[in-house]
């Protein structure tokens, strides 16, 4: 059990570029949370996977976000046209059915100059 | 729906004296509640959590938390501190079914003075 992997750990784009992270849940877990962690606030739900389904969004998740979740088993979330209020560590989570205890990966921490 | 409210944005304490961290929370129906740590720049890490059953609940690093439905809260409590539990700190809640999708305090800030 490796536990819940990110990448990149850091990018810093140009506002108005697109950019893509990625998550790799432990491996026999079937649900995936992506959560969006802003400086001095709390994680904010962003989206949640169950399998390869995505079964709720959160209305933070703008038309310009997209995630996907191939097969139920990694997951991209992409971000299209970046403003500088993107900018924030987006942190991946898993958990297996039933058990309500997610476990977080390190987070991706995204810069928008 | 859930909220929680985390009291003191920054808490510091001295080496050796009792941590005590402020949680309340808002639910509906029976939640589960959650302590997690953060470390700068990596993710959150699970201390202890309250799903049923006994009310005080032990986790790592001498960290306890005690379930007071009546008082809707679930303070986070660690008799003596250390250097080392300088972090920031989130309570956290979630329904019992469905999504167990997360919802997260603020956060406090523990300062452990020498």
């Amino acid at each position: 059990d490796t536990g819940v992997s990110q990448d990149p750990r850091h990018k810093i784009t140009k506002r108005g570029q697109n950019v893509t992270f990625r998550c790799d849940p432990i491996s026999e877990h079937n649900r995936l949370y992506w959560y969006r962690q802003t400086l001095g606030q709390g994680p904010e739900f962003l989206t949640y996977f169950q399998n390869e389904a995505q079964l709720e969004k959160s209305r933070l998740l703008s038309d310009r976000f997209s995630a996907e979740r191939p097969k139920g088993s990694f997951s991209t979330l992409e971000i299209q046209r970046t403003e500088q209020g993107d900018s924030a560590m987006y942190l991946c989570a898993s958990s297996s059915q039933g058990a309500g205890e997610l476990f977080f990966g390190e987070g991706s921490r995204l810069t928008v100059l | 729906a859930q909220s929680v409210t985390q009291l003191g944005s920054h808490v510091s304490v001295s080496e050796g004296a009792l941590v005590l961290l402020r949680c309340n929370y808002s639910s509906s129906v029976p939640p589960y509640l959650f302590w997690y740590v953060q470390y700068p720049n990596q993710g959150l890490q699970l201390l202890l959590k309250y799903t049923t059953g006994a009310t005080l609940v032990k986790g790592i690093n001498g960290f306890e938390a005690e379930f007071k439905k009546s008082e809707t809260s679930f303070h986070l409590t660690k008799p003596s501190a250390h250097m080392s539990d300088a972090a920031e700190y989130f309570c956290a809640v979630s329904p019992t079914s469905g999504t167990y999708k997360y919802i997260f305090g603020t956060g406090t800030r523990l300062k452990v003075l020498a």
